[in-house]
């Protein structure tokens, strides 16, 4: 089926621990974002790539670094999990975003 | 950047009409969302409104946009126990047409 598909859908970390969140489109999209949801704040803004080659900081960039592989894939890395980034990642593409994005089904991510 | 505000809850009764509320702050988003969340999935668009727009209809969805009071609200006719779901509103700007998204209205059908 087509759309987002994120991996992996859950995920435990130590404190410390590195990982990436990985994260793949296949609707031919130009822009890919990543978000993260907290109990009633919403989805706030990590990182975004308007276009395969650029990313930029959005709302919440620090303790994340982001790479656009290629138009299909865009990854999140965590260098160091802190407790505060316990929550719930989603991944989302757009074709420049008019019309809305298409979310992948989330990465729920617990560090203890 | 773009500020969005809903209220937190909503319950309405099977069968009644629900109107979920929104407020924002950016009068130069283009266009304007509302995305419905069930429980553990990711989030599904439901409707977006062009910003010249005062009203639009989708079968049992009204997005009524009032830009002067930068106010945005869904109505959903009829609702059923299917609807109950967090809904938000998202409004767009930036190179990239970055979502900024409302805290989320928590709708509960009750039978």
């Amino acid at each position: 089926n087509a759309g987002v598909t994120q991996t992996p859908k859950f995920q435990v970390l130590k404190t410390g621990q590195s990982m990436t969140l990985q994260c793949a489109q296949d609707m031919n999209h130009n822009s890919m974002y990543w978000y993260r949801q907290d109990p009633g704040m919403g989805l706030r803004l990590i990182y975004y790539s308007a276009s395969e080659g650029t990313t930029d900081k959005g709302e919440v960039p620090n303790g994340y670094n982001v790479s656009r592989l290629n138009k299909r894939e865009f990854s999140l890395r965590l260098e160091s999990a802190a407790p505060s980034q316990t929550s719930v990642y989603f991944c989302a593409s757009s074709d420049y975003g008019d019309y809305g994005y298409t979310f992948g089904s989330g990465t729920r991510l617990t560090v203890v | 950047g773009e500020d969005v505000e809903q209220s937190l809850f909503l319950s309405v009764r099977e069968g009644d009409s629900s109107v979920i509320n929104c407020t924002y702050t950016d009068s130069s988003s283009t266009y304007l969302y509302w995305y419905k969340q069930e429980p553990g999935a990711g989030l599904q668009l439901l409707t977006y409104i062009f910003s010249n727009m005062d009203m639009k209809q989708d079968q049992r969805l009204t997005v009524l946009l009032n830009k002067k009071d930068k106010h945005l609200s869904l109505r959903i006719a009829d609702t059923q126990t299917g609807d109950s779901a967090i809904y938000f509103c998202a409004g767009s700007s930036g190179s990239a047409r970055q979502l900024t998204f409302g805290s989320g209205t928590q709708l509960t059908v009750l039978p």
